[in-house]
């Protein structure tokens, strides 16, 4: 029954190391995105993604980049781990249209040593 | 460009008080409006939103909001607060031409015994 769902929950991993973490959604929505989320609550919104288009913060180093297998995953890989990439990121989903709400997975809880 | 203020980011209340956490937005287009809620180590729920039409909008579990285009706020409403409405609570605008959401800092609301 669940909605969006993202693995792992908690990640731990050292400088330079390369992770991805998953998600899918289960709701039959169109457009994917991925938040990170720093120790002060503050969301930044990372990638929105559909069938048709990438849309990447310009803010987001490089080496961060979506892979989307199919219309319901979309997959976080992070290359070389710094300790300021150590935050929450959620997935979230949403239908195509104009002021269509998003859900969001459980996030996962990064933490780089 | 979109922002979206949340002038408080804590806000103590006791159990059965009522409560008001702020939001203000700045556009130069037409809205969307949400307020989603966070559960500590949880992600966000979507708890109310506004689209249209009538500009008092409810949830199931007793919040309000209510859209004002004039003073550009979205504020957040209950009437008397149980403990189990301590969260985080985020206020969020997308506007008329694409899905992209903006999100709020974040009020904390600490409902206390």
């Amino acid at each position: 029954d669940t909605a969006v769902s993202q693995t792992p929950k908690y990640l731990v991993t050292q400088m330079g190391n390369d992770k991805s973490i998953k998600c899918e959604q289960n709701l039959g929505h169109d457009t994917m995105y991925w938040y990170k989320q720093d120790s002060k609550k503050f969301l930044k919104i990372m990638f929105s993604y559909n069938n048709k288009e990438l849309i990447i913060n310009e803010t987001v180093p490089n080496r961060f980049s979506p892979k989307s297998p199919d219309k319901a995953h979309l997959n976080l890989h992070i290359n070389s781990l710094e300790l300021g990439d150590s935050a929450v990121y959620f997935c979230a989903s949403s239908q195509a249209g104009r002021g269509a709400p998003q859900y969001f997975g459980p996030g996962t809880r990064l933490t780089v040593t | 460009a979109q922002s979206v203020t949340q002038l408080d980011s804590q806000v103590p209340v006791f159990e059965e008080a009522p409560v008001e956490l702020r939001c203000n937005y700045s556009s130069s287009v037409s809205v969307y409006l949400f307020w989603y809620v966070q559960y500590p180590n949880q992600g966000l729920q979507l708890l109310l939103k506004y689209l249209s039409g009538s500009t008092l909008v409810e949830s199931i579990n007793g919040f309000e909001a209510e859209f004002n285009k004039s003073q550009t706020s979205f504020h957040l409403r209950k009437p008397s607060v149980h403990i189990s409405d301590t969260a985080e609570y985020f206020c969020a605008v997308t506007h008329n031409y694409g899905q992209n959401f903006v999100f709020g800092p974040g009020t904390r609301l600490s409902v206390l015994p």
